[in-house]
């Protein structure tokens, strides 16, 4: 599995647009970028996925550089419940594969 | 509602103790994972199972043991080989090709005393 990098914590502004990158340089060809995040003391959930195309949902922006190289997603108005740790995975793209978590973002909302 | 049930939510054993964690799932999956989680740091891999009376080590197998009897159930026993079992454990569960997101539990928090 190729692996990530991201950066260890970030804060942001409740209201505003939470941007956290994620650099996979060695990702291969068919694998693909997952975002999960794990609010404190509880299981990580799911957020998003993607191959090459940008990808949007109810919870967030999946945007992927066009050499795959890197990712980020995008919380477009954090409230206070979205402080959380955000890891970015890359993983093939069927749900039985096995997930290789780093030690994620910790974003944290101001109010 | 359908979902992932983990038992107890609070572990605590003696040193020297086997302890088994259990997970429950109904939402007809196939596959179903065990992850440790250790203050500060990501989740690891324990073992996992694609299907029924079937499973593989993951990253960090030594001094733990699973079965799979059952498509719903897939406990965890934490053996007294483990040498650091105090951790954070979740189980989650996910479907086969076309589904991408792995189901997780609550979680259940093991101190060994």
């Amino acid at each position: 599995d190729a692996k990530t990098t991201q950066p260890p914590s970030m804060d942001c502004a409740e209201g505003r647009a939470a941007n956290l990158p994620c650099n996979h340089s060695t990702i291969s060809g068919n694998e693909y970028v997952y975002w999960y995040r794990q609010i404190h003391s509880q299981g990580p959930q799911y957020i998003i996925h993607g191959l090459k195309n940008n990808e949007t949902n109810e919870m967030a922006s999946l945007i992927i550089t066009e050499d795959r190289k890197s990712s980020t997603l995008i919380l477009p108005h954090a409230t206070l419940r979205d402080t959380a740790v955000y890891y970015c995975i890359v993983s093939l793209p069927f749900g039985n594969e096995k997930l290789t978590f780093g030690t994620g973002t910790r974003l944290t909302i101001i109010p | 509602d359908g979902g992932i049930t983990q038992s107890p939510k609070y572990l605590f054993r003696k040193e020297g103790q086997n302890v088994t964690l259990s997970c429950e799932q109904n939402l007809n999956h196939d596959a179903m994972y065990w992850y440790r989680q250790d203050p500060g740091q990501g989740l690891r891999l324990i073992y996992y199972s694609q299907i029924v009376n079937d499973f593989q080590k993951g990253d960090i197998a030594e001094g733990y043991s699973v079965s799979r009897e059952k498509k719903e159930s897939f406990p965890l026993t934490v053996t007294s080989a483990q040498k650091n079992p105090t951790a954070f454990y979740l189980c989650a569960s996910s479907g086969l090709a076309g589904s991408y997101e792995q189901f997780f539990g609550p979680g259940t928090r093991l101190t060994v005393l």
